[in-house]
């Protein structure tokens, strides 16, 4: 099955601030799924990275807050943009491996 | 609009116990089903999956089932360990165009296993 790196593995902020959280596949895959988990929340998608295209993102979430770069099939980058405490959350990637998914080890992002 | 829910969300039992942890769906058009654990502040690691079609899949001291026409899966875990605790959560994957290759997501069951 694929393996994902992310990195970084965690990190604390300053507001205001931009943070980018990078994943590299060791394989190439068509899409790529960014994911936030909010503390005590379930995932919730932010959107969907295709190579050489923009990504597609979900309802309430909006490219110039988390603009998402996809420059190869093995690799994506998700920026969180003008970080308030809110932005306080674990964010993910993802990869279709068959019919499941696989993830990351995800970012854990703490705004102060 | 796919509805996925685990119950308990919460639950502390002691080692060595059998325990069975809940997922229901609200749309039973789906692709297929998929049990994760996380760690706490980690990212998701795939511990089942289970086709449309199918009634069940074990791995080790787990056992997972879908019940699709009724909307449930529960996820067995014989003989629980400490080293089990963590939060498991059940992903739902559609079949309709523009969500085919979309998980929604279950809130989890935290389990603690106790010494």
């Amino acid at each position: 099955s694929a393996v994902i790196s992310q990195k970084p593995s965690r990190d604390i902020c300053q507001r205001g601030t931009s943070l980018t959280i990078q994943c590299q596949v060791d394989s190439q895959v068509t899409m790529m799924f960014w994911y936030r988990q909010q503390p005590g929340q379930s995932l919730t998608l932010i959107a969907t990275a295709n190579q050489g295209s923009e990504a597609t993102y979900e309802s309430g979430f909006v490219i110039d807050k988390f603009p998402i770069s996809r420059p190869n099939l093995t690799f994506s980058t998700l920026t969180v943009s003008n970080m308030s405490p809110e932005d306080s959350s674990i964010y993910l990637c993802s990869v279709a491996q068959g019919d499941g998914y696989t993830f990351g080890s995800g970012t854990r992002l703490t705004v102060v | 609009k796919q509805e996925v829910t685990q119950i308990p969300a919460a639950l502390s039992v002691p080692e060595g116990e059998n325990l069975v942890l809940n997922c229901s769906f609200t749309d039973s058009a789906i692709y297929n089903l998929q049990w994760f654990r996380q760690d706490p502040g980690k990212g998701l690691t795939s511990l089942l999956l289970i086709q449309s079609s199918q009634r069940e899949q074990t791995s080790g001291r787990l056992n997972a089932s879908l019940d699709k026409s009724s909307g449930r899966s529960t996820l067995y875990i014989a003989a629980s360990q400490p080293g089990d605790s963590a939060t498991y959560l059940c992903a739902v994957r559609g079949v309709t165009s523009g969500s085919a290759r979309q998980l929604t997501f279950g809130s989890g069951t935290q389990l603690t296993v106790l010494p």
